[in-house]
């Protein structure tokens, strides 16, 4: 059965604390693995999209890196705005159907 | 580029009542998606949508739960009669394609609490 579990359910750092969310998903024939961020009271915002093992991708403060058994969000130096919830998920068939992870909120205090 | 739009965004209904969604997607994305989140949890997928026709509905509870998508372009997502279980957030995406990697982008959600 295809399964995403996210670690920590709840992380709390100081602004400029670097710290990473992790992935660990279980899937057969992986096409695609997600992040998205979302706030309170909105839908899911699109992060990245990682293809395959050793894949990595950049934006702002944050780096996605993928491996064949977990995924990993580093964040580097948050800032207060970071504070969100971060979503996990993967694609394991043509038809397009996200599995996703419960989710880590991260709270990022000043 | 417009996103996703859903309407009404908060919605409470006594149990037994029936409430009706409506996503209306980017303009051009073929597949449309409606997911439930439930509080603490991740989005998990309703049915799925490839312009008129379901591709994935292994996940609605058919006996209260109905979904149509008209003209391939707008959808709406009903409930009736509905449960106190059914408090959530119905959340609608669309892509361009299915699968093979595509992107999802979501609407902001409609919140529903059952009373």
């Amino acid at each position: 059965e295809d399964q995403v579990t996210q670690s920590p359910e709840a992380l709390r750092l100081q602004e400029g604390e670097s710290s990473s969310l992790n992935c660990s998903y279980t899937v057969s024939g992986l096409r695609g693995l997600f992040w998205y961020r979302q706030d309170p009271g909105k839908g899911p915002e699109f992060l990245f999209t990682l293809y395959s093992a050793g894949e990595e991708k950049e934006k702002e403060r944050l780096k996605a890196t993928l491996t064949k058994k977990e995924s990993f969000l580093h964040i580097t130096a948050p800032k207060p705005e970071d504070s969100a919830t971060y979503l996990c998920a993967v694609q394991a068939s043509n038809t397009g159907k996200l599995i996703f992870g419960q989710g880590t909120t991260l709270q990022v205090k000043p | 580029e417009a996103g996703v739009a859903q309407s009404p965004r908060y919605k409470i209904i006594e149990k037994r009542q029936s409430v009706a969604f409506w996503c209306n997607p980017i303009s051009g994305h073929a597949t449309l998606y409606w997911y439930q989140q439930i509080l603490g949890q991740g989005p998990k997928l309703l049915i799925q949508f490839q312009n008129n026709g379901v591709v994935d509905d292994s996940q609605l509870p058919k006996d209260r739960f109905s979904a149509e998508r008209l003209k391939g372009v707008d959808s709406t997502l009903k409930i009736q009669p509905a449960k106190l279980e059914d408090s959530a957030v119905y959340l609608c995406a669309s892509s361009r394609l299915a699968g093979g990697g595509e992107t999802q982008y979501f609407g902001p959600g409609t919140r529903l609490l059952v009373l």
